[in-house]
């Protein structure tokens, strides 16, 4: 069955321009996820959607990150002004009862 | 807040069990989790444990829960290298949020 899908897959951008990274989740997961990992480094976590409940957005590393959840389904992660510093894979989780189901990541390069 | 902990490095020999550890701080967690993200993959459910249980063996896995002190432990018999990876320890209460652990690298050496 389909998983958990996220474009692009990579995106190299400039310092200083924004970008826009989507996470489409599994069908009927009520909690979406987003994380951050850096090369060779463990996840961190950025913010936390259930339902209809307000995220959580104690993970945002400053205010240049925000994210959105769409009627409960798709996410967009925006990253504003983007600094070197926030080269990592992102990766979007979703869940339903328990388990988590991470998607592939998008590999974000800023030079 | 919760949090969750592991060491970040362990290496074994081939053949060898290793033994990966976690602490936890939430006494309310309900389900306990073991992830596995081999090298350049994404993490995948490796196993779990329900808090009202002690153990959990599944094959080459095993489980371990102790609940007063707040620690989970996995341990694999016969290590392989393809069990190279990093594994991640997390934890939850039913419905909430996910935490996990930093992860600790484990490298197998033939």
């Amino acid at each position: 069955g389909a998983g958990v899908s996220q474009s692009p897959s990579n995106k190299v951008t400039e310092k200083g321009k924004d970008v826009e990274l989507r996470c489409d989740p599994i069908s009927g997961h009520t909690a979406l996820y987003w994380y951050r990992q850096s090369l060779g480094q463990g996840l961190e976590f950025l913010i936390y959607f259930q339902g209809n409940s307000a995220p959580d957005k104690s993970g945002l590393p400053s205010d240049r990150f925000s994210a959105e959840r769409t009627g409960g389904s798709v996410s967009t992660l925006t990253i504003q002004r983007t600094q070197q510093e926030d080269s990592a894979v992102y990766l979007c989780a979703t869940s339903g009862a328990y388990e988590q189901y991470f998607g592939p990541g998008t590999r974000l390069t800023v030079t | 807040g919760e949090d969750v902990e592991q060491s970040l490095f362990l290496s074994v020999r081939e053949g060898d069990s290793s033994v990966i550890n976690c602490t936890y701080t939430d006494s309310s967690s309900t389900y306990l989790y073991w992830y596995k993200q081999e090298p350049g993959a994404g993490l995948q459910l490796l196993t779990y444990i329900f808090s009202n249980m002690d153990m959990k063996q599944d094959q080459r896995l095993t489980v371990l829960l102790n609940k007063k002190d707040k620690h989970l432990s996995l341990r694999i018999a016969d290590t392989q290298t393809g069990d190279s990876a990093i594994y991640f320890c997390a934890e939850s209460i039913a419905g909430q949020k996910v935490t996990f652990g930093i992860g600790t690298k484990l490298q197998v050496i033939p």
